[in-house]
């Protein structure tokens, strides 16, 4: 079975600073991708960041970076230069194939507040 | 080009009563799946769908809960003889092909069972 592990369940950070949130995963599949998502107060779901399992290059997106350690089995979300929007929840999610569903499988998230 | 829709945005249903909880998928997008968010949890995956086909249903409850996605129209998840435990958050997200790693979610319904 898939299983995502945030051990963070609130971060607090100074405005302009960077800071890291964890993530662990546990699979045995091969063959993944690795996500986050920022989940506002709002409620909605916005997909930030993807790495796939064979990706060698860390992937970054703007002011999101991922630190993929393979051996580690973590995909840790790296937020520079936060700002007050940064704050929310942050989940991170595997895929894994199955049949042919690509379901993702959540964290229990962690939420960011930003500091002024 | 809009983005997933979902409606109602929030329902409020009394126990016993019947929830459906639509989701139009983007254009040009043929696959859905549904997720469940429990108060202070991640998103739990309930079912896959394709157009008129149930590919994945293994994390739906057994009984009570059903989900469509017909050649017309939007997918729907249907929730029978609601509960107290029903009370939950309820995403569905949209992908255009199959393998594909994007998935677009919708901004969700909240459904509160009173």
């Amino acid at each position: 079975a898939q299983k995502i592990t945030q051990t963070q369940p609130g971060m607090f950070v100074q405005e302009k600073e960077a800071v890291t949130l964890d993530c662990t995963y546990d699979t045995s599949d091969q063959s993944y991708g690795l996500f986050w998502y920022k989940q506002p107060s709002s409620g909605e779901m916005i997909f930030l960041i993807y790495q796939g399992s064979y990706d060698e290059q860390n992937a970054t997106e703007g002011r999101y970076s991922l630190n993929f350690q393979k051996a580690r089995k973590s995909a840790n979300l790296v937020i520079s230069a936060s700002q007050l929007g940064d704050s929310a929840m942050y989940f991170c999610a595997m895929r894994v194939k199955r049949g042919s569903n690509y379901k993702l499988t959540f964290g229990k998230g962690t939420l960011l507040t930003v500091n002024p | 080009n809009a983005g997933v829709m979902q409606n109602p945005r929030h329902l409020v249903r009394r126990r016993g009563q019947e929830a459906r909880l639509r989701c139009s998928p983007m254009k040009g997008h043929s696959h859905v799946y549904w997720y469940r968010q429990l108060p202070e949890e991640g998103l739990k995956f309930m079912v896959y769908l394709q157009k008129e086909n149930i590919i994945d249903e293994s994390g739906m409850p057994k009984e009570r809960f059903s989900a469509e996605f017909p050649k017309e129209g939007p997918s729907i998840l249907r929730i029978q003889q609601v509960v107290r435990g029903d009370s939950a958050a309820y995403f569905c997200a949209s992908s255009p092909r199959e393998g594909s790693y994007e998935q677009y979610f919708g901004p969700g319904t909240r459904l509160t069972v009173t």
